[in-house]
C-alpha cells in the first residue's frame, strides 16, 4: 500500500537553529498538509499545500514556519530560529482530493527535539 | 465555531467485549467528514473509519463502526471484539471540503483493553 515517507524519524537540534523536515506524499496525490503534536496533547493543524501554494494555514504556522515542493517528490517544512517549545512530533499529510474516498494519509512522523 | 470533543481521555475495556467511544462536534458547515485515527506507543497515525455528513449509512471497517448521529452532532466510535493489539490512543478529526481539505483534532482516548 503508498505509504507517506518522513525523514528524519527523530531530530535533536539546538535552540535558534534552522530545521527541515522532509515528506515524500504519495505520488498520485495533489494536496499537501503539516501536523504538530506536542507530547501528550492532541494533534494541531499546521498547513495545507495545494497546487503550489498554501491553501489553508492555522494561526500557529507564523513566519518561523515555511514549506516548499522543490522538485515533484518532496515536501519540506521548514522552522527558523527553533524555539524550545517547537519540540513535537510532526506529521506530514497527503490526500489526493480533500476527503476520504482520496485517501488522506499520515507519515510516521518526526520527533523534533530542541535543546 | 468548530469544535471537536473527547470527553473520555481513558477507557478500560475486557478483551473480547465491545467498546464505545465518545466524539461530539460543533460546526455550522453542512459539508464535512469524520476520521477516527488509532496511535499507539509508537506514535504513528492509523486511519480506522470515515463518514461524510452526507453518508445515509453509518460507516463500518471490519471490527470499527461508527455511529453517526447528525442531528446530536455525534460520531461515535465502536470497536467489537477488543483485542489487546487495540490499546492505544484514539482521535476523532473533522475535516471541511472549504478549508484546504485541514483536519481539527480531539484531544482523544487512551484506550486500555485488558487480558
Amino acid at each position: 500500500e503508498p505509504e507517506v515517507t518522513q525523514t528524519p524519524s527523530h531530530q535533536v537540534t539546538q535552540m535558534g537553529q534552522e530545521v527541515i523536515l522532509r515528506c515524500v506524499p504519495i505520488s498520485n496525490h495533489l494536496y499537501f498538509y503539516w501536523y504538530r503534536q506536542i507530547l501528550g496533547q492532541k494533534v494541531e493543524f499546521l498547513v495545507s499545500f495545494y497546487n503550489n501554494e498554501i491553501s489553508e494555514k492555522s494561526e500557529i504556522f507564523d513566519d518561523q514556519f515555511s514549506v516548499e515542493r522543490p522538485d515533484g517528490s518532496n515536501f519540506t517544512l521548514k522552522i527558523r530560529s527553533t524555539k524550545l517549545e517547537d519540540s513535537a512530533m510532526y506529521f506530514c499529510a497527503s490526500s489526493e482530493g480533500a476527503g476520504r474516498v482520496h485517501g488522506y494519509t499520515f507519515g510516521s512522523g518526526t520527533r523534533l527535539t530542541v535543546v | 465555531a468548530q469544535k471537536i470533543t473527547q470527553t473520555q481521555p481513558g477507557m478500560f475495556v475486557q478483551e473480547k467485549e465491545a467498546v464505545t467511544l465518545d466524539c461530539t462536534y460543533d460546526t455550522s458547515d453542512p459539508s464535512y467528514g469524520l476520521f477516527w485515527y488509532k496511535q499507539p506507543s509508537s506514535g504513528e497515525m492509523i486511519f480506522l473509519i470515515y463518514q461524510g455528513s452526507y453518508d445515509q449509512q453509518n460507516a463500518t471497517e471490519g471490527r470499527y463502526s461508527l455511529n453517526f448521529q447528525k442531528a446530536r452532532k455525534s460520531a461515535n466510535l465502536v470497536i467489537s471484539a477488543s483485542q489487546l493489539g487495540d490499546s492505544a490512543m484514539y482521535f476523532c478529526a473533522m475535516f471541511f471540503y472549504n478549508q484546504g481539505g485541514k483536519l481539527i483534532f480531539g484531544q482523544g482516548t487512551e484506550l486500555s483493553v485488558k487480558p
